[in-house]
């Protein structure tokens, strides 16, 4: 079944460094890609979006690139901040299809230290 | 603001009760669901409703049920045959075929 996997963390960083989170995943057909974050006691809010191969989603100075060779969707971001501490989620979709349901990894907790 | 609203933020429940969570949306959204947070498990499906009056089970709809009776509202019942309801309950709305889903700010639920 289609299926999203995505690095454990915790990850913790520096203030000011760079960030990879890496996000892989197993579908039939071509799914539509995002990036949630959660920020503790909150719930998910959108971060960023691809909808078809090579497509580059970006917001807030992430980014994540659309690899269907890799079946990948990265998130980096190239100097984070403690405010970006949070979990942050790869998940796929099909658009427009008979559900359009979420399909989640489990999460990666970010940690930056000032 | 449009948006969704989530109520209540922590919810106690006794052996034996059923429980109902409230998710109210003003999105104009068409579908709406139910996902359940673990700790290190994601979000898991529980319902999904695509229009008023209809809705279908998720992947672990064992042990709730729901009701879409106004396009703007889509209440979650958690029964006493859920046997392991202690999670973080989040609800999403989304335009029917097209775009990314929105969510609540989630409610925690708890065994007394």
């Amino acid at each position: 079944g289609d299926s999203v996997t995505q690095m454990e963390g915790p990850v913790t960083l520096s203030e000011e460094a760079f960030l990879t989170i890496n996000c892989t995943y197993t579908a039939t057909g071509y799914p539509s890609l995002f990036w949630y974050v959660q920020y503790p006691g909150e719930g998910l809010q959108l971060l960023l979006k691809a909808t078809k191969a090579d497509d580059k989603g970006s917001n807030k100075g992430f980014e994540a690139t659309y690899r269907k060779e890799t079946t990948s969707f990265h998130l980096e971001k190239g100097s984070v901040q403690v405010s970006d501490s949070a979990v942050y989620f790869c998940a796929l979709s099909f658009l427009g299809g008979a559900t359009n349901k979420l399909i989640f990894g489990t999460g990666t907790l970010l940690a930056v230290q000032p | 603001d449009g948006g969704i609203t989530q109520s209540p933020k922590y919810l106690f429940r006794k052996e034996g009760q059923n429980v109902t969570l409230s998710c109210e949306q003003n999105l104009n959204h068409d579908a709406m669901y139910w996902y359940r947070q673990d700790p290190g498990q994601g979000l898991r499906l529980i319902y999904y409703s695509q229009i008023v009056n209809d809705f279908q089970k998720g992947d672990i709809a064992e042990g709730y049920s729901v009701s879409r009776e106004k396009k703007e509202s889509f209440p979650l019942t958690v029964t006493s045959a859920q046997k392991n309801p202690t999670a973080f309950y989040l609800c999403a709305s989304s335009m029917r075929e097209v775009g990314p889903q929105h969510f609540g700010d989630g409610t925690r639920l708890s065994i007394l």
